[in-house]
């Protein structure tokens, strides 16, 4: 159980294109989903939490007009790289939860890689 | 500033050995722990996770926690080649997964 997918895994795309990432879970409803981003030997860092039928809470310097996020339904969020520059070049990997005390747990999704040249 | 701490390694161990990974967090209205491995190019998966104060263990993984210290481990036994890997250290001081913070995580190594 608790299976969370991503989709494309990998993407190419032109520089000032969008490209969409789409994230579901597939035996489970998550209230909470969490999107992050992860440079080449670096951290994770989350880049935004989404609520599902609410806006969501992006973190202290992600762009939110930028990466536009929608959890439209219990088992689907979407972020779209608007614009992308070579500099949005990552690993951006979701996450979700069921989010009740009893269970908590984050699990995330294979990740997407996305590549703008 | 909630701050979860890792030891960034490498930390090397034979195969066979037992590997100790630990974890401090600094807010001590935290919940609930969480152990992710992730390999190289690959997103985290989920170890295990422990509510309550001492051990739990799961095939060849223990958690360890200590609130009052503020602190967490992860014990590998027989070490395998195969767990090399990075393993995140998460803690949620939140009631609904809102106050999730990973640590910056450390790097296994396990030699054959």
């Amino acid at each position: 159980g608790a299976v969370v997918s991503q989709h494309p895994s990998r993407v190419i795309c032109k520089s000032g294109t969008s490209v969409k990432i789409e994230c579901r879970s597939l035996d489970f409803q998550a209230t909470t989903m969490f999107w992050y981003r992860q440079f080449p030997k670096q951290s994770l860092m989350l880049m935004a939490t989404s609520n599902e039928g609410s806006k969501a809470t992006y973190e202290q310097g992600v762009e939110k007009d930028k990466f536009l996020i929608n959890h439209a339904s219990l088992t689907l969020s979407t972020l779209t790289v608007t614009s992308a520059h070579p500099e949005d070049s990552s690993f951006y990997i979701c996450s979700a939860s069921q989010s009740s005390p009893s269970t908590d747990t984050q699990y995330f999704g294979p990740g997407t890689r996305l590549t703008v040249l | 500033q909630k701050e979860v701490e890792q030891n960034s390694g490498p930390l090397s161990v034979p195969e066979g050995a037992i590997a100790s990974l630990n974890c401090t967090y600094s807010d001590r209205g935290s919940q609930s722990f969480f152990w992710y491995r992730q390999y190289s190019g690959k997103s985290p998966e989920l170890i295990m996770f422990i509510y309550s104060n001492g051990d739990k263990e799961d095939g060849r993984f223990t958690a360890q926690l200590n609130k009052a210290s503020q602190y967490v481990s992860l014990l590998i036994r027989d070490s395998q080649p195969s767990d090399s890997a990075t393993y995140l250290c998460a803690v949620n001081s939140g009631n609904y997964g809102q106050n999730f913070v990973f640590g910056p995580g450390t790097r296994l190594s396990v030699l054959p």
